[in-house]
């Protein structure tokens, strides 16, 4: 059964470090997603992305946050300067542009900023 | 704006005993809405869904949801526990099924033998 992908696993970085954080899609899938969730709080929106750009942000995405899709398979976020409240688990996630198919989520990056 | 709430924080049951988690959302239409399934440290498994049709439904581990649009509720259910369903539980809407979803807070259930 295909599946999304996120690398890495765990990233440690520290306060005003840029991360980035990567995300394989399913491959015919057209919606992608980013969520995020604060240890031992509800996951949160942060951005959809369709058709090579942003449908819509949360209050969260601010100026610091960008998504990018490199290349057909990679979906990316990027934190340009890392604060200690961006330390979260955060998923990634791809639908298909057919109603009915729920969107899939990736088993997560946890980002630890230092 | 779409909203989900979950009354129970956390909710404590006896391996073998029925469950009900609780949850309402606030949406105009008709919402298409999820249960998931937390493990800690782990990723979300999405244990059922609704999109339209038959209000119950049924979905993975034995877990079923019912769809009430009078009440805006979405509870779900299980007629036994087992220890391993000890996790805490999310339930989610969405506009449709590729738009945002919208997690509740969550319900953290804790089965005792």
């Amino acid at each position: 059964e295909p599946e999304v992908t996120q690398t890495p696993s765990h990233q440690v970085t520290q306060m005003g470090q840029e991360v980035i954080l990567r995300c394989v899609p399913i491959s015919n899938h057209l919606y992608f997603y980013w969520y995020r969730q604060i240890l031992g709080q509800k996951v949160e929106f942060l951005v959809s992305f369709y058709n090579n750009e942003i449908s819509e942000k949360s209050e969260i995405f601010d100026d610091q946050f960008s998504v990018e899709r490199p290349d057909g398979s990679n979906f990316t976020l990027k934190i340009r300067s890392t604060k200690l409240e961006d330390s979260a688990m955060y998923f990634c996630a791809s639908a298909p542009a057919v109603l009915g198919y729920e969107q899939y989520f990736g088993p997560g990056t946890r980002l630890t900023v230092t | 704006a779409q909203s989900v709430t979950q009354p129970d924080i956390h909710i404590t049951v006896s391996e073998g005993a029925s469950l009900e988690l609780r949850c309402n959302y606030s949406y105009g239409a008709t919402p298409y809405l999820f249960w998931y399934v937390q493990s800690p440290g782990q990723g979300l498994q999405l244990l059922l869904k609704y999109f339209s049709g038959d209000t119950l439904v049924q979905g993975i581990k034995g877990f079923e949801a019912e769809f009430k649009r009078s009440q805006s509720s979405f509870n779900l259910r299980k007629p036994s526990v087992h220890w391993s369903d000890a996790a805490e539980y999310f339930c989610a809407v969405g506009k449709t099924s590729y738009d945002k979803v919208i997690f509740g807070p969550g319900t953290s259930l804790s089965v005792i033998p």
